[in-house]
């Protein structure tokens, strides 16, 4: 039982370039979302997804799409990077039907340039 | 909009001492109040949570208080330990279990 994954550990991107963040869990969780967080600062969730086919944005979704085509896999891409993007991005899943334990993945450090 | 927030940005204790770590909030309508706690190079990880409907909880060596009349949120850390020192976050949840968090208070444990 492995839980939240991301891939990458680490990513530098020139400004620009586009990429898609891994997320993957294997707990059977409904709920998925990604946050992303700057020093000095709490997370502020990205898009999330209350399950397979559903999406929705967050606070911050701006430059970012999401999508859900199953269960396991919630992939964040990055359109076209600029260096406001440049943070720690979280993956987290979550039960559902009122669990509020979410489980968080290691994090993605990106860098753009 | 309405966040949850921290009094403190950094508590040093020593080990042994009892910790109590402070949080406002603002969103009155929340369901949960959650505590997370964050190792460096590492993601978040689930303390313990309390329901909007209740004043108190107890895990181990942790306990949670929620004063909904002055919206604020406390964790108390018992006989904190080395191991206690990270950043922890206090967290709302609503809806469908996504997180509205705090900016984090680090917590600093010396021998």
């Amino acid at each position: 039982n492995a839980g939240v994954t991301q891939t990458p550990k680490f990513q530098v991107l020139k400004t620009g370039q586009s990429m898609t963040l891994q997320c993957a869990q294997d707990m059977n969780h409904e709920y998925m979302s990604w946050y992303r967080q700057d020093p000095g600062m709490g997370l502020r969730l990205i898009h999330y997804s209350v399950g397979a086919g559903i999406t929705d944005q967050g606070e911050v979704p701006n430059g970012y799409n999401v999508s859900r085509s199953t269960t396991e896999d919630f992939p964040l891409r990055l359109l076209s990077a600029a260096p406001s993007q440049t943070s720690v991005y979280f993956c987290a899943s979550t039960l559902g039907g009122g669990r509020t334990e979410a489980f968080f993945g290691q994090g993605t450090r990106l860098t753009v340039v | 909009g309405e966040s949850v927030g921290l009094h403190l940005p950094t508590l040093s204790v020593q080990e042994g001492d009892n910790s109590i770590i402070n949080c406002a909030y603002s969103n009155s309508a929340s369901d949960y109040f959650i505590w997370y706690k964050q190792e460096s190079g590492k993601g978040p990880q689930f303390i313990i949570d309390i329901r909007s409907n209740m004043d108190k909880r107890q895990g181990q060596r942790v306990t949670v208080l929620l004063n909904k009349t002055v919206k604020h949120l406390s964790l108390q850390i018992a006989a904190t330990q080395p191991g206690d020192s990270a950043v922890y976050f206090c967290a709302e949840i609503s809806g469908y279990s996504t997180l509205t968090f705090g900016k984090g208070t680090m917590l600093l444990v010396s021998p």
